[in-house]
């Protein structure tokens, strides 16, 4: 079975801090996601990356950049937490072929105070 | 604009009895249609989806979603609930030709013994 890991499963931070979310998966997949999940509002996508180093921008970039130098690690960064960032962060991956189904991580809950 | 619409925030329904959770969405072109169940504290999990062919697709756990293309409507069903099958579930479009994928908003599905 396919394994998506977040580093953590509850993080808090203040205000400002510089803030890395880790997610490694472990089938080879091309294709990696964050997303993240507010109640109400469903899951929104912040970037995803088709191959190592190439990303692309979802449909909430806006203080969040990510970084994929390897291929089975994607990671989300926060350059200056904010209180309305507080959420949960949700990774998947997908293999590269068309059709094809997420994979999900169990989710990193970000309180920002 | 694309969108993904579960028009109930909550459905409630006893055990032993069917249940249906509606999904419609507005795409253009021709969507691949997916049904993601979340469990508390854990990340998304793959039910099934539709691609092309037969309208009903059997997923796992015993769910199945009908697809209905002049109603653009995608869903699911299971013919008797399980108080496990308690769970807030996500429809999603993914966007054919392209990695994006929509979320609805998500229905919390409560199966009462």
């Amino acid at each position: 079975d396919v394994k998506v890991t977040q580093s953590s499963r509850y993080l808090v931070k203040r205000t400002g801090e510089k803030v890395f979310l880790e997610c490694v998966q472990d089938m080879d997949h091309e294709n990696m996601f964050w997303y993240r999940q507010d109640p109400g509002l469903g899951l929104r996508l912040i970037y995803f990356s088709y191959d190592v180093k190439m990303k692309e921008k979802g449909d909430i970039p806006e203080g969040y950049s990510v970084s994929r130098e390897k291929k089975e690690r994607f990671s989300l960064i926060l350059e200056s937490a904010s209180t309305n960032q507080t959420s949960m962060y949700l990774c998947a991956s997908s293999p590269g072929g068309e059709s094809e189904k997420l994979f999900f991580g169990s989710g990193t809950q970000l309180s920002v105070l | 604009a694309q969108s993904v619409a579960q028009p109930e925030d909550q459905v409630n329904v006893a055990e032993g009895n069917p249940l249906t959770v509606k999904c419609t969405y507005s795409v253009s072109g021709n969507p691949y249609l997916f049904w993601y169940v979340q469990y508390p504290n854990r990340g998304l999990q793959f039910l099934l989806k539709y691609i092309t062919g037969d309208n009903l697709v059997k997923g796992s756990y015993g769910f199945e979603a009908e697809f209905n293309k002049s109603q653009t409507s995608f869903h699911l069903k299971k013919p008797s609930a399980l108080v496990s099958d308690s769970a807030l579930y996500f429809c999603a479009v993914l966007l054919s030709g392209t990695y994006k994928y929509i979320f609805g908003t998500g229905t919390r599905l409560k199966v009462l013994a």
